[in-house]
């Protein structure tokens, strides 16, 4: 247990279809992340929130919808998505945004990832 | 463009000593994180290195050589749930996290 919870673990969706997944961590932290992993691909970060304010924002299609309502609180809204959307998304939390580099507090901690099919 | 290299996939016995190797070309350089994967798990920290040298964390020791753009993670003692992918990650000049594809890491009894 990291501390970080993400639901449904594992979800299927037809190309039409509108889902959302959620994440919630229990750390008092500041940063939130949703990355995606594909296999054998390095993880590909998505969306960074800090203070519930959207930091980053790597190029994503907007069928991939984030929204941060508080500082422990992260959706990914999902809309007419792609079979080559299919993969493990992950959230994660960090005490600072940054990435790391200056303290261990940029140390970011991971969900157990929501494992998405589309159809 | 940014780039880390990690073979993908190593095997080792039970009981012995593995190197997983990461090389890195960033813009700048602001620290070098080890991750841990279990299969269907979240990945979990095991390193932390900015300053070049030995880190040593129980079986598991981390290594980094900043001139060299290279890194390894060192496991000593090898243990079966020790099988698992190991994640590069390395912290640019912007302070953004650049990932490694991952070692997936076998262990044979």
């Amino acid at each position: 247990e990291t501390g970080v919870t993400q639901t449904p673990r594992h979800l299927v969706m037809g190309m039409t279809n509108k889902k959302s997944l959620k994440c919630e961590q229990h750390l008092g932290h500041n940063a939130m992340y949703w990355y995606k992993q594909s296999a054998k691909k390095p993880l590909e970060l998505m969306f960074v929130y800090n203070f519930k304010e959207q930091t980053e924002n790597n190029s994503v299609p907007s069928r991939f919808s984030p929204e941060c309502p508080n500082s422990s609180h992260l959706f990914l809204h999902l809309h007419t998505l792609q079979p080559e959307d299919s993969a493990l998304y992950l959230c994660a939390s960090s005490q600072d945004w940054g990435g790391g580099g200056r303290d261990s507090q940029e140390t970011q901690y991971f969900g157990p990832g929501t494992r998405l099919l589309v159809l | 463009g940014q780039n880390i290299d990690q073979p993908t996939e190593m095997t080792a016995t039970e009981g012995a000593i593995v190197q997983i190797n990461c090389t890195y070309q960033t813009s700048g350089f602001n620290g070098l994180f080890w991750y841990q994967q279990h299969a269907g798990e979240a990945p979990t920290f095991l390193s932390y290195n900015v300053l070049d040298g030995l880190e040593e964390k129980g079986r598991f020791s981390s290594f980094l050589s900043r001139s060299k753009g290279y890194s390894y993670l060192l496991l000593k003692e090898l243990q079966m749930k020790d099988s698992a992918s190991y994640l590069c990650a390395v912290v640019d000049s912007n302070y953004q996290l650049i990932w490694g594809a991952g070692t997936k890491l076998i262990i044979k009894p």
